[in-house]
Formats: structure tokens, sequence, C-alpha cells
């Protein structure tokens, strides 16, 4: 079946202490990225990646890392997470970056 | 900054009404626009994408129409069921690599 999965899918963590949120999609798209959703501000870019090992920064990149190492593989870093980084986080693929996104279930993260 | 807004925030109808949804954005330099439908505690469903060169796009009960000159698009949901409920997204891609939702539509359709 075809899918983008995400890692953990639920997360409570305290202020400062690194963790990473896995994504992975088994359609040998080209292109993926990460958005963050909050309330009344719907969905917002934080990263991209056109390839492996091409990534750029999205509209909110300030806290966040990412890597292209394998092309099915673009984890999201969160080295020193803050309470204002307290979201539902997706990850997305396509084939190409103009193409129809795919979404994973998303992942909901708590930073105390 | 390419800005997205749908209204209303909230919609409900009977089952079996057609309805419209609404979607607008600020900068009609775009690549495409696509509809999402988000249902509660599970990730974006794709329903329809309008590449900029179109006008719109069908899959079964629903219609996509595009009009980048004015901003805006319009989702048409024919002989709404209550398995449509849901919150459907609206995203416009600008540049190669932006993608700009809206805030969504919450859609109850009442049996």
């Amino acid at each position: 079946e075809a899918q983008v999965t995400q890692n953990p899918r639920y997360l409570i963590t305290v202020t400062g202490k690194k963790l990473t949120v896995t994504c992975s999609q088994n359609m040998n798209h080209e292109y993926m990225s990460w958005y963050r959703q909050d309330p009344g501000l719907g969905l917002r870019q934080i990263y991209y990646s056109m390839n492996v090992e091409v990534t750029d920064k999205g509209d909110v990149p300030e806290g966040y890392k990412v890597s292209r190492k394998e092309k099915r593989n673009f984890p999201l870093i969160l080295e020193s997470p803050s309470p204002n980084q307290t979201s539902l986080y997706f990850c997305a693929s396509s084939r190409l970056a103009r193409d129809t996104q795919y979404f994973g279930p998303g992942t909901r993260l708590t930073v105390l | 900054k390419q800005e997205v807004t749908q209204i209303p925030a909230a919609l409900s109808v009977p089952e079996g009404e057609n309805l419209v949804l609404n979607c607008s954005f600020t900068d009609s330099a775009i690549y495409n626009l696509q509809w999402f439908r988000q249902d509660p505690g599970k990730g974006l469903t794709s329903l329809l994408l309008i590449q900029s060169s179109q006008r719109e796009q069908t899959s079964g009960r629903l219609n996509a129409s595009l009009d980048k000159s004015s901003g805006r698009s319009t989702l048409y949901i024919a002989a709404s069921q209550p398995g449509d409920s849901a919150t459907y997204l609206c995203a416009v891609k600008t540049g190669a690599n932006n993608l700009f939702f809206g805030t969504g539509t919450r859609l109850t359709v009442i049996p």
C-alpha cells in the first residue's frame, strides 16, 4: 500500500530535550516536506526537500532541522524543543514538487 | 506573501443538499490549487488538483473550479452525505516549492 508513515504519532516531552520525528514514504517520491498545523493559523511549511541531499527552508524553519540522506526518509529534528513548538506535525511527499501531495497521519507533539 | 482564505469557517447542511465551499487567494501567480479533506485525528487526503491552466476538475460528486484572475476557487459537493462531514482545506502552490493553506471549512452533514 502506497503511504507516508510518521513516528511517533503522539509525543510529550520537556523543554530542551532533543527529539526526532521520522517520516518515510514508499512511493519513490522525490519531493518531501514538513508542515505544522496550529489552530487559527492553518498548515505552514517548515522545510522541504527536492531530492536526496537537497533541502530548503519553508515559512517557519526556526528551531527545526531536517536531513535527506535517503530518498524514502525525511526526519524532522528539534534540537532544543520549546513550548511554542507544541503543534500537530505532518509530513508529505509527491512525485515532483507540483504534483498531488500525499500526507502522513500526523504527529501530535506537546512540549512542556 | 500569498494569503489563502476560506469562508465560512463552519457549515452545517441537511443530507442530500448540494453545497459550495469557497477559497480565495491574494496572489494569482499560482502553479496549482488543491482541495484536501481532513478527518479528526487523521492526515490530509487530496481530493482534487487543478493546474493553473485548467478551469475545473471533477471526481465523482465533487467539482472544483478555478478562476485565477479573480483569485477564487470553489468546491462543489453534490448530494451531500453524512460521510462527507470533515474539514475541507484548499492550498495553493506558488513558486516551485511553497504550498499555502487556508484554515479550512468544517462541514457537518446532518442525517
